[in-house]
């Protein structure tokens, strides 16, 4: 199974809003609607932010969407914050109950 | 609030073989799965494998298949993970991921478990 294929690095402003994206197959992403983000600051353990496409877990920012189409899966930040700096992977559940994560994007605010 | 607590860092000599325990604190152990995820220094997250507490069925990334081992406790609510013929590549930190079976989402993370595979 590969790895879901995100950007290396995505960069923006504060204030500015981005968008990561996440490509899989039709056997991953585009196959069901169980993709997530994941949020992981430097040494500390990840964090869910998305789960089912577009579903935040209580206490995440509404800053935070997600969306899907086709095989790609996108994280969309908005009013982007000093504290949004981190690494951000994005995983799906697979055809053979699997699961895969993303190569994993840095997030920098510039 | 459930906790994961993994057990401490390891060195291990190439060829050795790896256990790491999780015990999960909370109620219905069995309601859960619980998966292995690990982090090579500065690399992505690679999901290893998974085990449901409550029925014991197993699932394995192809990468693990035959050389790792995912097993469960539920008097101990404890989750463990074995990697055998270690070699310098399973140099990571190892986490335990809880999951609510069948809502498809990693809520829960453990501290983490740094294995070091040096001679």
């Amino acid at each position: 199974q590969s790895a879901l294929s995100q950007p290396a690095s995505v960069s923006g402003s504060p204030g500015q809003s981005i968008t990561i994206s996440c490509t899989g197959t039709s056997s991953d992403v585009g196959g069901n609607n169980f993709a997530s983000w994941y949020q992981q600051h430097p040494g500390e353990a990840p964090k869910l932010i998305i789960h089912a496409v577009s579903n935040r877990p209580s206490g995440v920012s509404n800053r935070f969407s997600g969306s899907k189409s086709g095989n790609t899966a996108s994280l969309t930040i908005s009013g982007l914050q000093v504290e949004d700096e981190a690494d951000y992977y994005c995983s799906s559940y697979t055809s053979s109950n699997t699961y895969v994560f993303g190569t994993g994007t840095k997030v920098t605010v510039l | 609030q459930v906790q994961l607590v993994q057990s401490g860092a390891e060195v291990k000599e190439p060829g050795a073989s790896l256990k790491v325990s999780c015990k999960a604190s909370g109620n219905t152990f069995t309601s859960y799965v619980f998966h292995w995820v690990r982090q090579a220094p500065g690399q992505r997250l690679e999901w290893m494998g998974a085990i449901k507490a409550g029925n014991g069925n197993t699932y394995y990334s192809q990468n693990f298949q035959g050389r790792g081992t995912i097993t469960r406790d539920t008097s101990a609510t404890t989750a463990y993970m074995e990697l055998s013929s270690l070699r310098s590549e399973d140099t990571a930190v190892y986490y335990c991921v809880r999951e609510l079976e069948d809502s498809f989402k990693f809520d829960d993370w453990g501290q983490g478990t740094l294995v070091t595979v040096s001679s």
